[in-house]
């Protein structure tokens, strides 16, 4: 399966600030996936990312807040903007490999919110 | 609406005993899967169910996928320790989007 690595692992930061967090694969993939996991809770998906398109927004998530960019096959960012207290999760990346399109996920950014 | 739903969402059990967690999902599926995510870490995959019938095992772990009851399940045979954990189902739909269950916190007291 592919290695994933997310930076930063952890970060603390004050409200109306933005964060952008980086997911990194050692492999190429055509799909990256973003996701949200509140404290004690599962994991929601934020949006699909493909390379040289524009990223596919679930319902609750808009561009505004939460940009993406995925300027190739190995890398995409995820940028928390404007930031509040309600915002505190752990952000994932994840990436589908195989033939049964099982997702893999990076190890997480930890995301608290003053 | 979609949905994905866990029961029990807590569990604690003795070592040495079996317990079945239970995922049902709101619609038809492609796919049906396992994770496990112990505490402070991402999601490790363990199973995937590809078709009404279909029984994967790992260890004491086992997992089974009845599409026509809209039903998985996770069956843990004589639970240890090291079984600690939260678990997941995923249910995959066409477009490769995963929808989540809402994970059940697993304890095992020795």
């Amino acid at each position: 399966s592919a290695v994933i690595s997310q930076k930063p692992s952890r970060d603390i930061c004050q409200r109306g600030t933005s964060l952008t967090i980086q997911c990194q694969v050692d492999s190429q993939v055509t799909m990256m996936f973003w996701y949200r996991q509140q404290p004690g809770q599962s994991l929601t998906l934020i949006a699909t990312a493909n390379q040289g398109s524009e990223a596919t927004y679930e319902s609750g998530f808009v561009i505004d807040k939460f940009p993406i960019s995925r300027p190739n096959l190995t890398f995409s960012t995820l940028t928390v903007s404007n930031m509040s207290p309600e915002d505190s999760s752990i952000y994932l990346c994840s990436v589908e490999q195989g033939r049964v399109d099982t997702q893999y996920f990076g190890p997480g950014t930890r995301l608290t919110v003053l | 609406e979609l949905k994905v739903e866990q029961n029990p969402l807590f569990l604690s059990m003795q070592e040495g005993k079996n317990y079945t967690i239970y995922c049902n999902y709101s619609t038809t599926s492609d796919r049906l899967y396992w994770y496990r995510q112990d505490p402070g870490k991402s999601l490790e995959s363990l199973f995937v169910l590809l078709s009404n019938g279909a029984v994967k095992q790992e260890g004491r772990l086992m997992a089974s996928l009845d599409t026509k009851a809209r039903l998985s399940t996770l069956h843990i045979t004589a639970a240890v320790h090291d079984l600690s954990a939260t678990y997941f189902c995923a249910w995959g739909v066409s477009g490769n989007q995963f929808y989540f269950g809402t994970g059940t916190s697993l304890t095992v007291i020795p």
